[in-house]
């Protein structure tokens, strides 16, 4: 079982719709939760971060972090074209960056 | 501000060549780390340096090794490629060498003939 599962997708949504990204992990030492935004031939971006369960809102953007069930999620209101890419979360233990844990990436396609 | 810049941004070599990637880390930034992303995967931990000090390595053999120079910068050494190599390389920089985020480069595009 990988530490880190993220369902690949490709997920299609048309434009102005939530969109939902998801990652489940088995490993509860991980505290640190971030989200990634990579389109083709460019590195990751970061989005958000957080250390803590509950919500984070960035404009668009809301992370959520269910420590007790294992499981992270990224929403996007009002999804636009230019939010089409590859979504990867990334999971760290508090105390060291060395032992990060990304997923797989969700493609995501957003449609005009 | 300028961000993670590596090069050089594309690279064709041969089995059992030698390669060296380089990577700047974003202005005041210490700690870099380097990661390999193989077609449709995350990211995958292979070195970090804070303070020109190895911090972490992960599960990658002995042909993989790197280094981190006085400015910060840092360099990838992969020897006697494999075509296993193949992948996108990527450098990442964060202020310290725990519990903030890291920024990523563009990458480095290795390709092994």
């Amino acid at each position: 079982q990988k530490e880190v599962e993220q369902d690949p997708g490709p997920l299609s949504v048309p434009e102005g719709a939530i969109v939902s990204l998801n990652c489940t992990y088995s490993n509860s030492a991980f505290q640190y939760f971030m989200w990634y935004r990579q389109y083709s031939r460019k590195g990751p971006e970061l989005l958000m971060y957080t250390y803590s369960s509950g919500n984070k809102e960035d404009g668009r953007f809301t992370a959520q972090v269910d420590k007790s069930s294992k499981y992270i999620s990224l929403f996007i209101r009002d999804s636009q074209p230019s939010d089409s890419a590859t979504y990867l979360c990334a999971l760290g233990p508090y105390s060291s960056a060395s032992k990060i844990i990304f997923g797989s990436g969700t493609r995501l396609s957003i449609r005009p | 501000d300028a961000g993670v810049t590596q090069s050089p941004t594309h690279l064709i070599k041969t089995r059992g060549q030698q390669v060296t990637l380089r990577c700047s880390p974003i202005s005041g930034h210490k700690s870099v780390s380097w990661y390999q992303q193989v077609l449709g995967q995350g990211p995958q931990f292979i070195f970090q340096y804070y303070e020109k000090e190895e911090r972490g390595r992960g599960n990658f053999p002995d042909r993989f090794s790197a280094r981190q120079f006085p400015n910060y910068s840092s360099e990838l050494n992969v020897n006697a490629l494999l075509l296993g190599d193949s992948a996108l390389y990527l450098c990442a920089s964060s202020l310290v060498q725990e519990n903030q985020p890291q920024h990523f480069g563009d990458g480095t595009r290795l390709s092994i003939l």
